[in-house]
């Protein structure tokens, strides 16, 4: 039950903004957003868990909605440093399982 | 603190040749993960540990794979015979483990596969 992400892409010049969706078609207990730069290894963002808030540092925040099986991340006024693709991970319960990644979405910064 | 150490980085073999990647996690990580990543993909589970046992190996291809965590610390995981479509970045991660169970899982920089 891998989790749909989309967009698949995106395109951005420096100090736009932009809106990754994570969806599952099962109940959701955490999700987890990784970005992975071309050749390195996934890099935590944050986890958000079922009932919880929403979580953010600097201008990258994300929500999780539970009515809907989704969580979005939220990247506020683009830097060129957060070109890379981003992942989001699910567990669908609290056991301890590994996460299920998305395909991901890529993100392309411009100056 | 180090992170999660990987080798080696990079492995090219001829198909039905075996191979053998090494995983260090970070220190006092009960949980180890092993991912495979093909190109525009995202990390598939292929075996998790929980100190020195399996939690979980549903996806591992058994045939051809195997893996061992010995001492529940350093992980191998071995392939053999090769394919062509094992080609891909294989990912080992660590996390905590124990309770709470959503913890942060922190990934090695990968060991990139060419099976030739």
């Amino acid at each position: 039950q891998q989790p749909v992400q989309s967009p698949q892409a995106v395109i951005l010049r420096e100090g736009e903004d932009a809106v990754i969706n994570c969806s599952s078609s099962k109940a959701l207990y955490s999700v987890h957003w990784y970005r992975q730069k071309h050749g390195e290894a996934p890099v935590f963002l944050m986890i958000l868990l079922k009932g919880g808030e929403q979580k953010g540092h600097d201008k990258i925040s994300a929500s999780f909605n539970e009515k809907k099986q989704q969580s979005s991340l939220y990247l506020t006024a683009s830097q060129l440093s957060y070109s890379g693709t981003y992942f989001c991970g699910t567990e669908t319960t609290q056991a301890g399982t590994a996460l299920i990644f998305g395909k991901g979405t890529t993100l392309s910064v411009s100056s | 603190e180090a992170g999660v150490a990987q080798s080696p980085r990079y492995k090219i073999i001829e198909k039905r040749q075996s191979v053998a990647f090494w995983c260090n996690p970070i220190s006092g990580h009960a949980t180890l993960y092993w991912y495979q990543q093909i190109l525009g993909q995202g990390p598939k589970l292929l075996i998790q540990f929980q100190n020195n046992g399996v939690v979980d190996d549903s996806q591992l291809p058994k045939d051809r794979f195997s893996a061992e965590r010995l001492k529940g610390v350093d992980s191998t995981l071995k392939i053999q015979p090769a394919k062509l479509e094992d080609s891909a970045v294989y990912l080992c991660a660590s996390s905590l483990g124990g309770v709470p169970h959503h913890q942060t899982q922190y990934f090695g920089p990968g060991t990139r596969l060419l099976v030739l």
